[in-house]
C-alpha cells in the first residue's frame, strides 16, 4: 500500500525566502504526482502536476521535482510571499486502474509579512 | 462550468439521519472521485468512477456509504444512519480521461454530526 510523508509538517518563514517542501513515498509504481495548495475552509487548488516519466515541473515561483528511484518530490517557493501562506499537499496517483489520489497529510507554511 | 461544484457547502445532521451529497463536474470530464478529510488530515480516497460506471469502491469506510452517478455526470454521496465519526469535508474531484489525468476538486462540504 502506497504511504505519503510530508515534512515538515509545519513551517514559518520570513518574507522573501526561498523554500523546499519535500514529499517521499514508499512504492515506485506511480502514474503521475501532483502537488496541490489549500486554504483554511477552502478545496484544493491544483498547482503542478509531474507524469511518472518527467523529472520536473515549473510555474511561475513554483518548481516540482520527481526522483521515483528514491521516492521523492520537492516543491521549491522560491521569493515567498504572505499570499503564499496556506497547507500543501502531495499526492499521488497510481493508475491502472487505481486512479484514486493518495495524499500526504500536508505542510502548513505561514510567510510572516 | 467553470468548475467543480458541490453542495451543500455545509450540513449539519443528527445521528441517524440520512445525508446525500452532491457534486457537478466539470463539463466533459469522463472521471469523477470523492474524498473524505478529516479535520488535520489529508484527503482520504473514497470511490471513482468513469462515467457511469464505478470502478473501485475500496476506500468507502462501511455499507453506509453508497455513491452513484446514474448517467456519468452528476454524483451523490448517500450516507445513511450518520454517525459522530463520519464528521468530515466530503470533497469531490473530476478529470479528463487524457493522458495526464489532472484532478480539479470542488469547494468540499463540511459534515457536521451531533
Amino acid at each position: 500500500k502506497q504511504e505519503v510523508t510530508q515534512i515538515p509538517a509545519a513551517l514559518s518563514v520570513p518574507e522573501g525566502e526561498n523554500l523546499v517542501l519535500n514529499c517521499s513515498f514508499t512504492d515506485s509504481a506511480i502514474y503521475n504526482l501532483q502537488w496541490f495548495r489549500q486554504d483554511p475552509g477552502k478545496g484544493l487548488t491544483s498547482l503542478l502536476l509531474i507524469q511518472s516519466s518527467q523529472r520536473e515541473q515549473t510555474s511561475g515561483r513554483l518548481n516540482a521535482s520527481l526522483d521515483k528511484s528514491s521516492g521523492r518530490s520537492t516543491l521549491y517557493i522560491a521569493a515567498s510571499q504572505p499570499g503564499d501562506s496556506a497547507t500543501y499537499l502531495c499526492a499521488l496517483c497510481s493508475g491502472g486502474g487505481a486512479d484514486g489520489l493518495t495524499f500526504g497529510k500536508g505542510t502548513h507554511l505561514i510567510i510572516q509579512p | 462550468g467553470a468548475g467543480v461544484s458541490q453542495s451543500p457547502r455545509y450540513k449539519v445532521a443528527k445521528r441517524g439521519q440520512d445525508v446525500a451529497l452532491r457534486c457537478d463536474p466539470i463539463s466533459g470530464h469522463v472521471s469523477l472521485f470523492w474524498y473524505q478529510q478529516a479535520l488535520g488530515q489529508g484527503p482520504e480516497f473514497l470511490t471513482y468512477f468513469q462515467n457511469e460506471a464505478q470502478l473501485d469502491k475500496s476506500g468507502l469506510p462501511s455499507d453506509r456509504f453508497f455513491a452513484e452517478r446514474p448517467e456519468g455526470s452528476v454524483s451523490t454521496l448517500k450516507i445513511q444512519r450518520t454517525q459522530q465519526e463520519d464528521s468530515a469535508v466530503y470533497l469531490c474531484a473530476s478529470s479528463s480521461r487524457g493522458t495526464r489525468r489532472e484532478q480539479f476538486f470542488g469547494p468540499g462540504t463540511r459534515l457536521t454530526v451531533l
